[in-house]
């Protein structure tokens, strides 16, 4: 159980265009996400938190018109790069916390696989 | 600013052989700590979570960890890898009780020869 996906597995696009990276929870509601971003040999950087049907938390740094995000239902969040440009080239990776677990440690957070974006 | 170390970038070992990875963090107050794993193509999974209690914590596979307070250090152990341990390793922590940030090293890769 508690498993979550993410589509694409990777993706390829031009500099400028928009690159929408969705995840979902499979076999379980979750009403917070989270999204990571990883660089080449760098830790996993959690970006934003996301919670459904409400606006997603920004970590400080993180350019909010640049990496849109919607929590739109309770087993689906998108994250859309906007203007991609090479510098937005990353390893990116979300996580979900099972509805109704609180915050914090105990719960724990379920990962998807990743998708690897690449901007020519 | 938070951070967690993980000095071993790159560990090569025969099976049979023992493992440690090396993990620290900088942060004073509480912490909870965890070890995830990455499989090729797969997802990070939990290996293993302290909280408190026992400072030895045992998780999946045969993987233990000891969290020692005094050196802020949380190592990942195993006394005898196999060939399927071949994996990335993450230390990672989390300040407090009522956040999920995990705070993440840059991990290790570990590559387990038969």
């Amino acid at each position: 159980g508690a498993v979550v996906s993410q589509h694409p597995s990777w993706v390829i696009c031009k500099s400028g265009t928009s690159v929408k990276i969705e995840c979902r929870s499979l076999d379980f509601q979750a009403t917070t996400m989270f999204w990571y971003r990883q660089f080449p040999k760098q830790s996993l950087m959690l970006m934003a938190t996301s919670n459904e049907g409400s606006k997603a938390t920004y970590e400080q740094g993180v350019e909010k018109d640049k990496f849109l995000i919607n929590h739109a239902s309770l087993t689906l969040s998108t994250l859309t790069v906007t203007s991609a440009h090479p510098e937005d080239s990353s390893f990116y990776i979300c996580s979900a916390r099972i509805r109704g677990q609180l915050a914090g440690p105990v719960g724990g957070q379920f990962f998807g696989p990743g998708t690897r974006l690449t901007v020519l | 600013a938070q951070s967690v170390s993980q000095h071993n970038h790159h560990v090569i070992l025969s099976e049979a052989a023992s493992l440690e990875l090396g993990c620290n963090y900088s942060y004073g107050g509480t912490v909870n700590l965890f070890w995830y794993v990455q499989y090729p193509g797969q997802h990070l999974q939990l290996l293993l979570k302290y909280f408190s209690g026992d400072p030895l914590v045992k998780g999946i596979k045969g993987f233990e960890a000891e969290f020692i307070k005094s050196k802020f250090s949380f190592n990942l152990r195993k006394p005898s890898v196999q060939w399927s341990d071949t994996a990335e390793y993450f230390c990672a922590v989390i300040l407090s009780y009522n956040t999920d940030k995990l705070i993440f090293g840059t991990g290790t890769r570990l590559q387990v020869f038969p």
